[in-house]
Formats: structure tokens, sequence, C-alpha cells
């Protein structure tokens, strides 16, 4: 079955600190990737996409993914986070057909300081 | 329009009643999505459009839900004879078209049945 697995619902950081989000897919699914975030209160967004090419994407704010083929994993982290990144993290994958994302459960990033 | 416009942002209604979800996708957007989002999961698809050809339609949990989009820009998903189970958040998306284009979401309708 296609499936995209986010292994934790709620990760609780210290401003500044690193943090990793991780996210694992089925290899039935297509190798386009994505993480979405939403803010509270506000849509999804997207954070940044793999698509082909590099491994390694990056988006505007400082986070990054790594497209690891063998361990059909897509972790997202951040070196140094700070407090505006509170926010729910979806990871995605295009279906096969490209017709529609399938969605991990989300993983809830809470950053206190 | 800017982006994806989703009516109405919050939809209170009670069982057995039929609720209409309107959504405005970004103009030149070939392809629709809708997307629902129960409490604490990620979005599940119910059904795809291009242009106003419903291309997929598998996601769509029974014959209560139905979905258009008649001139190929703004849609309609509707759920006749709601029930409790229908609570969830409704997102719909669009975008270019293809698998490697990005969807675009808009703020979705928060549908509660009393």
């Amino acid at each position: 079955a296609q499936s995209v697995t986010q292994l934790d619902s709620q990760v609780p950081v210290f401003e500044e600190a690193p943090v990793e989000l991780r996210c694992n897919y089925s290899s039935s699914v297509s190798v386009y990737l994505f993480w979405y975030v939403q803010y509270p209160n506000q849509g999804l967004q997207l954070l940044l996409k793999y698509l082909s090419g590099s491994t390694l994407v990056e988006s505007i704010n400082g986070f990054e993914a790594e497209f690891n083929k063998s361990q059909t994993s897509f972790h997202l982290r951040k070196p140094s986070v700070h407090i505006s990144d509170t926010a729910e993290y979806f990871c995605a994958a295009s279906n096969q057909a490209g017709t529609a994302l399938i969605f991990g459960k989300g993983t809830t990033l809470s950053v206190s300081s | 329009g800017a982006g994806v416009s989703q009516s109405p942002r919050y939809k209170v209604t009670k069982r057995g009643q039929d609720v209409a979800l309107r959504c405005d996708p970004i103009s030149g957007h070939v392809s629709l999505y809708w997307y629902r989002q129960a409490l604490g999961q990620g979005p599940e698809f119910l059904t795809y459009f291009n242009y106003e050809a419903q291309q997929d339609k598998s996601g769509l949990p029974n014959d209560r839900f139905s979905a258009e989009r008649p001139e190929g820009s703004i849609s309609t998903l509707t759920i006749q004879r709601t029930e409790q189970r229908d609570s969830a958040m409704y997102r719909c998306a669009s975008s270019l078209g293809g698998a490697k284009n990005i969807q675009y979401f808009g703020a979705g309708t928060r549908l509660s049945v009393l």
C-alpha cells in the first residue's frame, strides 16, 4: 500500500536547538516528496520539495531535507529553530499516478524559550 | 485570484442536512483536488479534476459525497444527509497539473455536524 509515515506526533524543543522531523515513505509511492507546514489558523504551505537531482533540498527559512532512497526516508532538519517555527509539519508523496498527494499524520513542532 | 479560496471557513449543520463546500482555485490552474482531514490526521485524498473532468473519485467515502467543476474553475463538494462522522476539515488544492507541480492549498472549511 502507498503510505507516508511520520514517526513523531509531537516534538518539543527549545529555541536555537537543532531539530529533526522524521518521514518514511513506502516504496510504492512515487519519489516526488514534499514537506508542507501549517501555522496556527492558516492553510497548508509548501516548505520544500524533492523532484529529482540533488538529494538535499533547502527552504528559504533554513530547513533542509534529504532524500534517502535506500532508507526510503525524507527527514526534515533545521540546525537552530526559532519560536516562529512552531507549527504542524506534514510530509507528503505523490501517488504513482500523479493524481494525489499521500500525507503523513503530521508532526507538531513546539519551540519554547 | 491570489490564492485558493474556500468558503465557508466554518460550517455547522445538523445531522441529515445537505452541505455544499466551495473552492475557487488559483486562476489558470488546470487541476483541482479535494482532501479531508480528520483531527490528528493528515489530509486524505477525496477526488481530483483536470479542467472540468473528474479524473479520480476513488477517495470519496460513499455515495453521499459528490463533487463537480462544471466550467473548469470553481468546484463544489456536496455532502448529502450529513452524519456526525463527516465532521472534519475539508481542504481544496489546485495546481498547474502533473505529479511534479506544486499543489497550493486553501485555508479549508471546518465542518461540524451536530
